[in-house]
Formats: structure tokens, C-alpha cells, sequence
């Protein structure tokens, strides 16, 4: 079975700009979580989806948004990009929303590392 | 609030050694506990978790927990480090529903 696949891998923008990644997740699963990571702040939380729905929603300002399609596939958006955007970003798959209060394993793909000038 | 501390952001061990990460975790309720490891210019890996039943967890490549309710721990070990085993690794708890990481241990292995 496949992995979670995320695209691009690599990718460099400049402040103002807008950017959208993608991430495959797993045949069958339904749930897809976005966390940032970066060195001072480590994996944080950006959302999850579950059948095309927001189900839970970290810390992050509005310019941080996503959505989710019918296949599961979703993707993440980031507008007017901040030098502190510049992070890697993970996206995790898994089969029940909410991560079944806390006990579901998530199978998490190798990331886009975005760049922001 | 939840929280997962790591102690050691950096830790070294000697090729054959004991290999012990510490991870403490605040939870009001009976949290879930997650160790992943990364390997540079990868996504995280579960190596192993506690959901219920025994507290000594087994999980891949030779690792185990164990989780101490008293303690609050969840802290990895492996008998004999590895080359191989050179990765930041991440303990996690889940609860509600979210997770919640720590901020990672760098593993290296001397030879």
C-alpha cells in the first residue's frame, strides 16, 4: 500500500506570496492532519480534515487555510507568506476523525520544505 | 493544556550502549503515547504507542516504553544503539483530539 505522498517537496517563495500544497494520504484513510515544523517551535498543529470537513483547527492565524475533496486528498494554502512561514510542513493520515480521541495512529508523508524570502 | 517535555534536546550514546529518551507528559485525562523517529528530509515514523493494556511497549528496530501513570513517563530505551538509530526522535501524546509533541532529542551514535 502506498504512503502518504506530499508535492511538491521543495519549494521557495518570497514574502506576499500565496502557496498550496498537497498531500495524498493513504488508500482508505479518511483523516488528514497538517502540522509546521520548525526548529524553535517544533510540530505544531495546523488542522485536520475528515470527509471534506474541518474537524479541528490549531493556533494559527486565518492566512493558514485548507480543504479537502472527495478522494481525501487535501490540500493547504498559505497567503501573503511571512519570513516565519518558512517551515517544513507534514501532512498525516489516518482512518478515524479526531484522531479517536487521541489513540489513532497517524502515518505522516516526508513533507514540502517551504522557503519564504 | 497539554504538554510533552522531552529532556535532552541532544543526547549521545556509544555504538552498543543503553540509549534512554525521557519524555514526561501533562494530561488531565488517560492520554495515548506515541515515540516517532525522523530521519533527515523525512516525515515521522511511528516506532511505537501505548493505547491500554501493558505498560511495557514493544515497537519496531528494538525500542520499547514504558508508561508510568505515576510518573507521568513515557520514556524510550533500547538495549544496544545502533549507527542506524542516529535520528531526532518525538514523543507525542494524544488527547481529545489532537496530538500534542514534544520538542524532539537528537540522537547521535558514536562508533
Amino acid at each position: 500500500k502506498a504512503g502518504v505522498t506530499q508535492t511538491p517537496r521543495y519549494l521557495i517563495k518570497t514574502r506576499g506570496q500565496q502557496v498550496t500544497l498537497s498531500c495524498s494520504p493513504i488508500s482508505g484513510h479518511r483523516s488528514v492532519s497538517w502540522y509546521q515544523q520548525t526548529p524553535g517551535q517544533g510540530l505544531q498543529f495546523l488542522f485536520e480534515y475528515f470527509s471534506e470537513t474541518q474537524r479541528n483547527k490549531g493556533n494559527f492565524p486565518g492566512r493558514f487555510s485548507g480543504r479537502q475533496f472527495s478522494n481525501s486528498r487535501s490540500e493547504m494554502n498559505v497567503s501573503t507568506l511571512e519570513l516565519g512561514d518558512s517551515a517544513l510542513y507534514l501532512c498525516a493520515s489516518s482512518l478515524r476523525w479526531g484522531l479517536a480521541g487521541g489513540q489513532e495512529t497517524q502515518y505522516f508523508g516526508p513533507g514540502t520544505r517551504l522557503l519564504v524570502l | 493544556a497539554q504538554s510533552v517535555t522531552q529532556l535532552g534536546s541532544h543526547v549521545s550514546v556509544s555504538e552498543g550502549a543503553l540509549v534512554l529518551l525521557r519524555c514526561n507528559y501533562s494530561s488531565s485525562v488517560p492520554p495515548y503515547l506515541f515515540w516517532y523517529v525522523q530521519y533527515p528530509n523525512q516525515g515521522l515514523q511511528l516506532l511505537l504507542k501505548y493505547t491500554t493494556g501493558a505498560t511495557l511497549v514493544k515497537g519496531i528496530n528494538g525500542f520499547e516504553a514504558e508508561f508510568k501513570k505515576s510518573e507521568t513517563s513515557f520514556h524510550l530505551t533500547k538495549p544496544s544503539a545502533h549507527m542506524s538509530d542516529a535520528a531526532e526522535y518525538f514523543c507525542a501524546v494524544g488527547t481529545g483530539n489532537q496530538f500534542y509533541f514534544g520538542t524532539g532529542t537528537s540522537l547521535t551514535v558514536i562508533p
